[in-house]
């Protein structure tokens, strides 16, 4: 079965600095990858998803990731993180003809002013 | 328009009750799904609904958990029994389509459940 991990639990940055969040998964064939983001209070929002085709993925405020498939990473990336930033940030892997989607534990995301 | 609904927001019970957790999901979305959200474990599975087919119930950690989708639209989850490690956010999803890896999971805000 897939699987995802999250090395980081929680990470601060400074507003305006970059910020690369860590996703590593598990799976034998190419995965579906996505990552979600959840506010305060919210629901998850998905920021991006990789099917196929170019690695480099672009998403919504901003967030790209990257498919590493020699690395088994799909990391999430923001050249300037604003305040409104601050979240619980999901890696999620799924499988073509499964719909048992696996998230990772979370990373926090704290922003400095 | 409007997003995935769960009510309650919050839920406090006793060890050993009964509970029930409701989910609209999107009106037209075919697909729903039902997960836990446990401090520090992420999101964990517990089962999928598409159309009038048969449910996934591959995730659902016992026998005292049990779901059902009325109309192919609202979704009940049922606990009964409930224990402390019950103690979790309830997140429901759904999506257009089936083949839920493929097609994008619209969340609930989910229900906190807290068993005393």
């Amino acid at each position: 079965a897939q699987s995802v991990t999250q090395p980081d639990i929680h990470i601060t940055v400074s507003e305006g600095a970059s910020l690369e969040l860590r996703c590593n998964y598990s799976y034998g064939a190419t995965p579906y990858l996505f990552w979600y983001v959840q506010s305060p209070g919210q629901g998850l929002q998905l920021l991006l998803k990789y099917f196929s085709g170019d690695t480099l993925v672009q998403g919504i405020k901003g967030f790209e990731a990257e498919f590493k498939r020699s690395q088994s990473s799909f990391n999430l990336r923001k050249p300037s993180v604003h305040w409104s930033d601050a979240a619980e940030y999901f890696c999620a892997v799924g499988m073509y003809n499964n719909n048992d989607m696996r998230f990772g534990a979370g990373t926090r995301l704290t922003v400095k002013p | 328009g409007a997003g995935v609904s769960q009510s309650p927001s919050n839920k406090v019970t006793e060890k050993g009750k009964d509970v029930e957790l409701r989910c609209d999901p999107i009106s037209g979305h075919t697909a729903l799904y039902w997960y836990r959200q446990s401090l520090g474990q992420g999101l964990e599975f517990l089962i999928y609904f598409q159309g009038n087919s048969a449910p996934d119930k591959s995730g659902l950690p016992s026998d005292r958990f049990s779901a059902e989708r009325t109309g192919g639209s609202v979704s009940t989850l049922t606990i009964q029994r409930t224990q402390q490690e019950d103690s979790a956010v309830y997140l429901c999803a759904s999506s257009l389509e089936g083949w839920g890896a493929y097609n994008e999971q619209f969340f609930g805000p989910g229900t906190r459940l807290t068993v005393l």
